[in-house]
């Protein structure tokens, strides 16, 4: 069974807008959230990152937020720019636990 | 019906050791991969198959050794263990298609501590 789930295999935005990427997940014991970025070719670049004591976490163009309740979190690239396009992979685990991804959302950035 | 899988998914074991880990996918793909996930989760390419024939081989040192006996298997054989290889190990598997790597599938992970 898919802990992990990004319902959203691809996603096409505009540049300078707002990218949303979702991912869902069912293990309400998970408390470490991920976000990986990949470039075809290339291996999976590491973003952004939450711990379940957050509800929220910053870095530069990227916001993650996570709602618990809902075993939903989100990353928001604010503005969306052409090198943005890539597949991002959301992933989840608990301390010392496995690890458990997404299928990833593929994002087209328009410029 | 798990599409990467990853044995063990803990595995602790002292220095000097001669150990492995194994990955399997039934997903059909021709490329499989080994990453080590460093204490920043930054994940770093180990290697790469294409249809059983190594394709991507980073700098690691000579004590890891990849083995794909076919294209649904790629187990990593590590020699002499130190205590700096302890970390995540993920294996990961994609079709291969012209500029992307299609339905890119990630193992949960192996824990290796190395005491």
């Amino acid at each position: 069974d898919q802990q992990v789930k990004q319902n959203s295999p691809s996603l096409s935005v505009q540049e300078g807008r707002i990218s949303i990427l979702n991912c869902d997940y069912t293990n309400s014991m998970f408390d470490y959230f991920l976000w990986y970025k990949k470039y075809p070719a290339e291996g999976p670049t590491f973003l952004i990152s939450i711990s379940s004591i957050k509800d929220k976490n910053e870095d530069g163009r990227f916001t993650v937020f996570l709602n618990k309740s809902a075993k939903h979190l989100s990353l928001h690239i604010v503005p969306s720019q052409p090198g943005d396009s890539a597949v991002y992979f959301c992933a989840a685990t608990r301390w010392s636990g496995s690890f458990y991804f997404g299928s990833g959302t593929k994002l087209n950035v328009k410029p | 019906d798990t599409a990467v899988s990853q044995t063990p998914k803990y595995l602790v074991t002292q220095m000097g050791n001669d150990k492995s880990i194994k990955c399997e996918q039934n997903l059909g793909h021709d490329t499989m991969y080994w990453y080590k996930q460093d204490s920043k989760k930054f994940l770093k390419i180990m290697f790469s198959y294409n249809n059983k024939e190594l394709i991507i081989n980073e700098t690691v040192p000579n004590r890891f050794s990849p083995k794909s006996p076919d294209k649904a298997h790629l187990n990593l054989h590590i020699n002499s263990l130190e205590l700096g290889d302890s970390a995540v190990y993920f294996c990961a598997s994609s079709q291969a298609r012209t500029g992307d790597d299609y339905g890119y599938t990630f193992g949960s992970g192996t824990r290796l501590t190395v005491v």
